[in-house]
């Protein structure tokens, strides 16, 4: 079975562009979740999709969007970049319904530099 | 207010010696689901372990097991003879059922594995 993919896996921009990074998650598994990975912050959650809506958000600007397809592969976009938005996307599956606990599996992240 | 917490930046053990690596979490919730994520230099998180709150016994996956005290609200990761490919940081994460498939995460430890 195929583990997570995120494409690109590196990325450099520059100040002011936009960008977009996918994510397919383990077939079958309908829930994608999204989070940021800095050396300051830590791993934060940027949000979460499930069969094609978005469920739960964490903290993060309206710069930061995403979508999720009826395959259950997902986007994330950040448009208008800043130099603090460089950082490993991690992109995570998981098969749980609403209120499952079961265990995500994560995708090997899109390092994004920006310039 | 922090939900887990890791205590040790960093740990250094020899090889084929046993670590424990902390980590206390707070949660409200009766029915959670705690983690053991490894991160080697390449970035990808690795699944380790998975310890349900209702679980009645510790959780173990070959050199791995979760010392879980519920009442002291820790979940401490042991790693049994210790390999020179342990070396990585350890992340420990809490996922509640209100928050959907979101993890909150510790701030990490970092293992060095010396021969």
């Amino acid at each position: 079975k195929a583990g997570v993919t995120q494409t690109p896996r590196y990325l450099i921009k520059t100040r002011g562009q936009q960008v977009t990074l996918s994510c397919s998650p383990i077939s079958g598994h309908r829930s994608v979740s999204w989070y940021q990975q800095t050396p300051g912050q830590g791993l934060q959650f940027l949000f979460e999709y499930f069969s094609e809506t978005q469920r739960n958000k964490g903290n993060f600007p309206g710069r930061f969007s995403g979508r999720q397809f009826s395959n259950s592969r997902s986007e994330m976009n950040v448009s208008t970049l800043e130099l603090g938005d460089s950082a490993l996307y991690l992109c995570a599956s998981s098969a749980g319904t609403s209120g499952s606990l079961m265990e995500q599996f994560f995708g090997p992240g899109t390092r994004l530099t920006v310039l | 207010a922090q939900k887990i917490t890791q205590t040790q930046p960093g740990m250094f053990v020899q090889e084929k010696e046993a670590v424990t690596l902390d980590c206390t979490y707070d949660t409200s919730d009766p029915s959670y689901g705690l983690f053991w994520y490894k991160q080697p230099s390449s970035g990808e998180m690795i699944f380790l372990i998975y310890q349900g709150s209702y679980d009645q016994q510790n959780a173990t996956e070959g050199r791995y097991s979760l010392n879980f005290q519920k009442a002291r609200k820790s979940a401490n990761l042991v790693i049994s003879a210790s390999q020179l490919g342990d070396s990585a940081m350890y992340f420990c994460a809490m996922r509640e059922p209100r928050g959907y498939s979101t993890l909150t995460f510790g701030k990490g430890t970092m293992l060095l594995v010396s021969p």
